[in-house]
């Protein structure tokens, strides 16, 4: 069945550097996609998102990339804080009714 | 403040009892979702809800009961028949139709023993 993955379930950056997260999606169908963040213990927040008719979007220093080709998203976040420690989760649609399928996701670990 | 509101943050019960988890949004949105989450994974789909007095089963709906009587609540019940009712419980709520993004409560970890 379709299905969201990520490559690395964990990744540790040094503060200031650029964080990169890898997203790898199976339904070719999917026109929307979102990166949530997750602190430890609350609900996801909404980060960015992205339909399918681009393939760049860029917010306050993150950005998102979307290869259909490839069928892959990524979230970049520069200059990366202590504050951005969570995990992050993408999420496509490609059912009906508004659904959401969630990938796995991958903790991003910040060392000062 | 617009939101969506989870209570309690934590609840224990002992197995073979049945408990109901409270959500409740003020953000004026028709849909209203409830997710499960376990450790180190993501959100599985258990119920949701498009429009008040309907709603229909996720992916995991086994185990579990939901209402939907008013446009503003959405509460979920874990029943003696869900056989791992242990985990993190996220409540979400939409605009239905036009808007995919969803919107998260802070949770409610359930912890049955």
């Amino acid at each position: 069945g379709e299905s969201v993955g990520l490559h690395l379930p964990t990744l540790s950056v040094q503060e200031g550097d650029n964080s990169i997260i890898n997203c790898a999606y199976s339904n070719s169908a999917s026109d929307y996609f979102i990166w949530y963040k997750q602190e430890s213990g609350k609900g996801p927040q909404f980060i960015i998102d992205i339909r399918s008719n681009m393939d760049k979007r860029q917010g306050q220093r993150v950005t998102v990339l979307l290869n259909k080709t490839v069928k892959h998203l990524s979230l970049q976040i520069a200059a990366t804080q202590p504050g951005d420690s969570a995990v992050y989760f993408c999420a496509e649609t490609g059912r009906a009714g508004n659904m959401l399928t969630f990938g796995g996701g991958t903790r991003l670990m910040v060392k000062p | 403040d617009g939101g969506i509101t989870q209570s309690p943050k934590y609840l224990f019960r002992k197995e073979g009892q049945n408990v109901t988890l409270s959500c409740e949004q003020n953000l004026n949105h028709d849909a209203m979702y409830w997710y499960r989450q376990d450790p180190g994974q993501g959100l599985r789909l258990i119920y949701y809800s498009q429009i008040v007095n309907d709603f229909q089963k996720g992916d995991i709906a086994e185990g579990y009961s939901v209402s939907r009587e008013k446009k503003e609540s959405f509460p979920l019940t874990v029943t003696s028949a869900q056989k791992n009712p242990t985990a993190f419980y996220l409540c979400a709520s939409s605009m239905a139709a036009s808007s995919y993004e969803q919107y998260f409560g802070p949770g409610t970890r359930l912890t049955v023993t």
